[in-house]
């Protein structure tokens, strides 16, 4: 059984580039959530997504941050126009049930770490 | 308003010395969940436990060992006998029934064991 699988586990921009992190979640998981891990800090919450919908984007940075998980594929988070501040690890979890974030039955990947130049 | 506090940033023992990891947290909620997660220097996170608003009782799993009090609010971990292999990063968290779409992360506690 594959675990939740984030891709690229590293990526170098350079500012006013586009970023593109992938999240696979776990086989017959459809709630996908994106913490960022800012040097040092704790992981914060981003967005929580279920298939083809977003149901809670209130920690998204209101510019140049999106996500989505389509139907089909994995979720994409994508970052554009990047800036040394969105130097981080971003995290990806997913869950098999609506409470997976209440109960912790929440699955984290290993992580994507982003620099930019 | 911070609802997971680790006070301690960064802890150094020696090996074989037990070390305590200390969390507080923040809620209205009464039902509430609280965790341990470990992520050692290859960056992954690694589940240590859950633990719910009604249950008290204290747990050890081998050398680990948590102390959850509500009328403290806090839900410390503690390493017995540590080894290197325990250096990491801790992060304690919390997710309220009224919120269950976010576990929300203390900033963690870098522990340094040294041999």
């Amino acid at each position: 059984n594959a675990g939740v699988m984030q891709n690229p586990r590293h990526l170098v921009r350079r500012r006013g580039q586009e970023a593109r992190l992938r999240c696979s979640p776990m086989k017959g998981h459809s709630h996908v959530y994106w913490y960022r891990q800012l040097p040092e800090e704790g992981l914060k919450f981003m967005v929580y997504l279920q298939k083809e919908n977003i149901i809670d984007e209130s920690g998204m940075p209101k510019e140049r941050f999106s996500a989505e998980f389509p139907k089909e594929g994995p979720s994409i988070l994508r970052i554009q126009q990047v800036v040394r501040g969105d130097s981080a690890a971003y995290f990806c979890a997913s869950s098999p049930r609506r409470t997976g974030a209440l109960t912790g039955e929440l699955f984290f990947g290993e992580g994507s770490r982003l620099t930019v130049l | 308003a911070q609802k997971v506090t680790q006070a301690q940033t960064e802890i150094s023992v020696v090996e074989k010395e037990d070390v305590t990891l200390d969390c507080v947290y923040e809620t209205r909620d009464t039902t509430y969940y609280l965790f341990w997660y470990k992520q050692p220097p290859s960056g992954e996170l690694v589940f240590l436990i859950r633990r719910n608003s009604f249950d008290e009782q204290n747990e050890i799993s081998g050398r680990y060992s948590w102390n959850f009090q509500k009328s403290t609010s806090s839900f410390n971990f503690t390493i017995t006998a540590s080894q290197v292999v325990d250096s990491a990063v801790y992060f304690c968290a919390l997710s309220e029934a009224n919120r269950d779409d976010k576990i929300i992360f203390g900033k963690g506690t870098r522990l340094h064991i040294l041999p």
